[in-house]
């Protein structure tokens, strides 16, 4: 079976560091690019970073870029490394596997909450 | 960068047909044919529906259908079910610094 699950959420202050971690079963990890996205409460789904399949190449939203750096090992983990956090960083964030150019498989989330 | 427009709100009752819009601009829904859907109850992961415009994973019900025009995508289901009750996103692939990009969602009922 598939599986993506994340770990790593939790209460931190802004402008802390949280390390989000995303372990992966079921499938050739090495083969997909990875994805997180991230769901303010109550708000929609934002697209936050990917990566490809070799770890040598990433993309980020604007609104993160210089702060989070997303990272893969070789075997099948997924990173999410957030710096310089701020409130309108909470959200439950999601590890999602891309396929056909669309995310097929999704982590059941990790909450992060930045708050003083 | 924006999202793409969906509408906030749609119904229909059980039996009916809905179409859900998603509209971009040629520089995303208009640049090519990476459109998805996904379907996400409360409390949920958000679940694939349709890819790559009007494909569909196997094991979703083939009352769910996508299509495309110009810049705006669609999302069609036939036949609404109480369990088809849910937020639907949109996500296309955007040309410039942010390669991916959602709707900003749609809540459907079903009365």
């Amino acid at each position: 079976e598939v599986q993506l699950v994340e770990s790593g959420g939790g209460l931190v202050q802004p402008g802390g560091s949280l390390r989000l971690s995303c372990a992966t079963s079921g499938f050739t990890f090495r083969s997909y690019w990875m994805t997180w996205v991230r769901q303010a409460p109550g708000k929609g789904l934002e697209w936050v970073a990917n990566i490809n399949h070799a770890a040598s190449q990433t993309n980020y939203v604007d609104s993160v870029r210089g702060r989070f750096t997303i990272s893969r090992d070789s075997v099948n983990s997924l990173y999410l490394q957030m710096n310089s956090l701020r409130a309108e960083d909470t959200a439950v964030y999601y590890c999602a596997r891309e396929d056909y150019y669309a995310l097929d498989v999704w982590g059941q989330g990790t909450t992060v909450t930045v708050s003083s | 960068q924006s999202a793409l427009t969906q509408p906030a709100s749609v119904s229909g009752s059980p039996g009916q047909s809905i179409t859900i819009s998603c509209t971009g601009i040629s520089s995303d829904v208009g640049r090519d044919n990476y459109v998805s859907w996904y379907q996400q109850h409360p409390g949920k992961a958000p679940k694939l529906m349709i890819y790559e415009v009007s494909n569909r994973p196997s094991g979703v019900s083939d009352r769910f259908s996508g299509s495309k025009s110009g810049n705006t995508a669609s999302l069609t289901i036939s036949g609404l079910r109480a369990e088809d009750e849910a937020d639907y996103y949109c996500r296309s692939h955007r040309s410039g610094n942010t390669p991916w990009v959602f709707g900003g969602g749609t809540k459907l009922t079903v009365l």
